[in-house]
């Protein structure tokens, strides 16, 4: 099965940097890669999905990037924000021919005004 | 759209009591995910359904745990006997078609607490 590496201390950035965020896995590349976030009390949102073949991908103020030879996923969030300050998981599919994504257990973002 | 409903948000029970959580996924949505989270091993898949059968449990992790799914739009995940260690934050969320490449759409969870 899958495992994913993320972070696990809290990431502090001053608004308006880009906060940049990493997601490594192991074993079996997968054909594609998801970010969620998460607020407390709350349960994940997603936010986008990139696939194996999509190098990089925007939405917003957001950028991910996908790379199979590294295991690795980068998630940026340019000119941050206070209300950006949250956790964000990492989500793969789970491998074995089966349905169902297995997280990372994210990175808990601050972004100090 | 409500969104992915569940209930109750939060649940204090004592070790040995039967739990019932319940799920309402999003209509028209065909695939319904049971996910465990904890602060020691994150957000766990327990189980999944596709058109109300059930696809893959593995992530189910004893017999003390069982899952259905009598209709489209209605679900229950049921810990009989429960124990202190079952004390997390159980989320429903529901996908609109078969495949993890789809969006999933999460509820707001369940706090359960075992004492």
């Amino acid at each position: 099965s899958q495992k994913i590496e993320q972070n696990s201390e809290a990431l502090n950035i001053q608004e308006g940097k880009t906060a940049t965020l990493t997601c490594n896995y192991t074993n079996y590349s997968p054909a594609y890669l998801q970010w969620y976030r998460q607020d407390p009390g709350r349960g994940p949102v997603f936010l986008l999905l990139i696939r194996e073949n999509e190098k990089e991908k925007r939405k917003e103020r957001l950028k991910v990037t996908f790379d199979t030879t590294l295991k690795q996923s980068l998630f940026h969030i340019t000119a941050s924000q206070p209300a950006d300050s949250a956790t964000y998981l990492c989500a793969l599919e789970k491998g074995g021919g089966a349905d169902g994504l297995t997280f990372g257990k994210g990175t808990h973002l601050i972004i100090q005004p | 759209d409500a969104g992915v409903i569940q209930s109750p948000r939060h649940e204090v029970t004592e070790m040995g009591q039967e739990v019932t959580l319940r799920c309402k996924p999003i209509s028209g949505h065909n695939s319904l995910f049971w996910y465990r989270q904890t602060m020691m091993r994150g957000l766990e898949l327990l189980i999944y359904f596709n058109n109300n059968v059930p696809i893959d449990d593995s992530g189910m992790p004893e017999d003390r745990f069982s899952a259905k799914m009598p209709n489209a739009s209605f679900s229950t995940l049921k810990i009989q006997p429960s124990e202190p260690r079952d004390s997390a934050v159980y989320f429903c969320a529901s996908s609109k078609k078969q495949g993890s490449t789809d969006t999933q759409y999460f509820g707001p969870g369940t706090r359960l607490t075992v004492l």
